[in-house]
């Protein structure tokens, strides 16, 4: 089976823009969750999406947002850049059945924010 | 509040010797553990979770609850080993489901 996959692998924007990232789940999860990782904050949990539902939010501003699509692509957004946004964004699906599946990553996105 | 300390930042040692990489957890029920790993340059992966109880590459992990503890150990290191290590947990609740919750990370060396 393939593995997680995200897209863009790099992106470099300016404060006051707007992205977003792609994420292609394994075939058959049906859970997202992303993540934001940085030296000074580690890994953070942003959200996680199940059915085009989201179903978990974590301590983000409202900058932050994601959806979910039927084929259980996701994509997330951050509006308003801030020279803060800058990490490494990764992706990880799950089966999900239960709450507590094993997630596996993808790659990540590594956002600079200029 | 749910958290998760690893308190080594980073951890030598030499090729063969025994590596036992902490993780203490802080959390009033009984969450979901797991070790994920990141060798240089490739994607977090999965090493072990709990409630599989594997060996994975040699590793091993025992649930303490009562010291709330999930500590990972290898009897032998090997170069190959040198890597940064995660632990992390998910704990039970509808309102938890995807949420790993991290610790800082140790990153392991280990000397030829």
């Amino acid at each position: 089976k393939a593995g997680v996959t995200q897209t863009p692998r790099y992106l470099i924007k300016t404060r006051g823009q707007q992205v977003t990232l792609s994420c292609s789940p394994i075939s058959g999860h049906r859970s997202v969750s992303w993540y934001q990782q940085t030296p000074g904050q580690g890994l953070q949990f942003l959200f996680e999406y199940f059915s085009e539902t989201q179903r978990n939010k974590g301590n983000f501003p409202g900058r932050f947002s994601g959806r979910q699509f039927s084929n259980s692509r996701s994509e997330m957004n951050v509006s308003t850049l801030e020279l803060g946004d800058s990490a490494l964004y990764l992706c990880a699906s799950s089966l999900a059945n239960v709450g507590t599946d094993t997630q596996y990553f993808g790659p990540g996105t590594r956002l600079t924010v200029l | 509040a749910q958290r998760v300390t690893q308190p080594e930042k980073l951890l030598s040692v030499f090729k063969g010797a025994p590596v036992e990489l902490k993780c203490n957890y802080s959390y009033s029920g009984s969450p979901e553990l797991f070790w994920y790993v990141q060798y240089s340059r490739q994607r977090l992966q999965l090493l072990l979770r709990h409630i599989s109880r594997e060996s994975i590459k040699g590793f091993t992990a025992d649930l303490n609850k009562g010291e709330t503890s999930f500590h990972l150990k290898k009897p032998f290191a090997q170069e190959e080993d040198s890597a940064m290590y995660y632990c992390a947990l998910i704990p039970y609740g509808s309102s938890n489901t995807g949420k790993l919750i991290f610790g800082q990370g140790t990153t392991l060396q280990v000397k030829p």
